[in-house]
């Protein structure tokens, strides 16, 4: 059965870096687009990534552009997300998703149980 | 930024229908955005209920639907069960990403 697991998660300080990774198994990991959606505490889904299923496109959300790189390894059926110069902002529960269309979609059919990423002194 | 409005909250009665939107700051949602949705109960991750516009899930009960009304993105869902309370998220593409829906807080009562 399909199943993501993000781990990585944590306290950080603001400023500070933090990388996020998605395990998954279940699937052909190759064929799907992955993205990152996050959820700050009490408030509504935030997408912010996504990866094509070669790793050869991006897109980011404008509010993590330029500080958050998404990344993928084949060979290890792993999903990443290096989050750099973390404000408060970013403290929110981050999940990862696939594209069940094996395109960019939006057809997030399967999804991690997140992991809490805290951006505080 | 564009900025997708969805109702803050509905309420509903148990086997009454109720219909959800999804619109658009930047005009009207239509195929080419590719509207889908989404619900999460407290505690859980989301949960994919439709895609690209009126697609159900293999999971999805039948009682779900998707269209495109008036220029925006409807779920429809009749015969409500105490356990469709949830909320409620569109995802729309515009502009080369993303963009989610503020959501919909359903109440079955």
């Amino acid at each position: 059965q399909v199943q993501l697991v993000e781990s990585g998660g944590g306290l950080v300080k603001p400023g500070g870096s933090l990388r996020l990774s998605c395990a998954a198994s279940g699937f052909v990991f190759s064929d799907y687009y992955m993205t990152w959606i996050r959820q700050a505490p009490g408030k509504g889904l935030e997408w912010i990534s996504y990866i094509s299923s070669t790793g050869g496109y991006t897109n980011y959300a404008d509010s993590v552009k330029g500080r958050f790189t998404i990344s993928r390894d084949s060979a290890t059926n792993s999903l990443y997300l290096q989050m750099n110069s973390l404000r408060a902002e970013d403290t929110a529960v981050y999940y990862c998703a696939r594209d069940g269309t094996t395109g960019d979609f939006g057809d997030y059919d399967y999804w991690g149980q997140g992991t809490l990423v805290t951006v505080s002194s | 930024q564009t900025v997708v409005t969805q109702e803050p909250s509905l309420t509903v009665s148990p086997g009454g229908t109720v219909t959800l939107t999804c619109a658009s700051s930047a005009g009207a949602v239509t195929s080419v955005y590719y509207p889908n949705w989404f619900q999460q109960k407290p505690g859980q991750a989301p949960r994919a209920l439709i895609y690209n516009i009126n697609n159900k899930q293999s999971w999805t009960p039948a009682r779900f639907s998707g269209s495109l009304l008036g220029g925006k993105a409807v779920l429809t869902l009749s015969s409500v069960q105490p356990e469709d309370e949830a909320d409620y998220y569109c995802l729309v593409y515009y502009g080369g990403a993303w963009v989610f829906g503020g959501g919909t807080k359903l109440t079955v009562l």
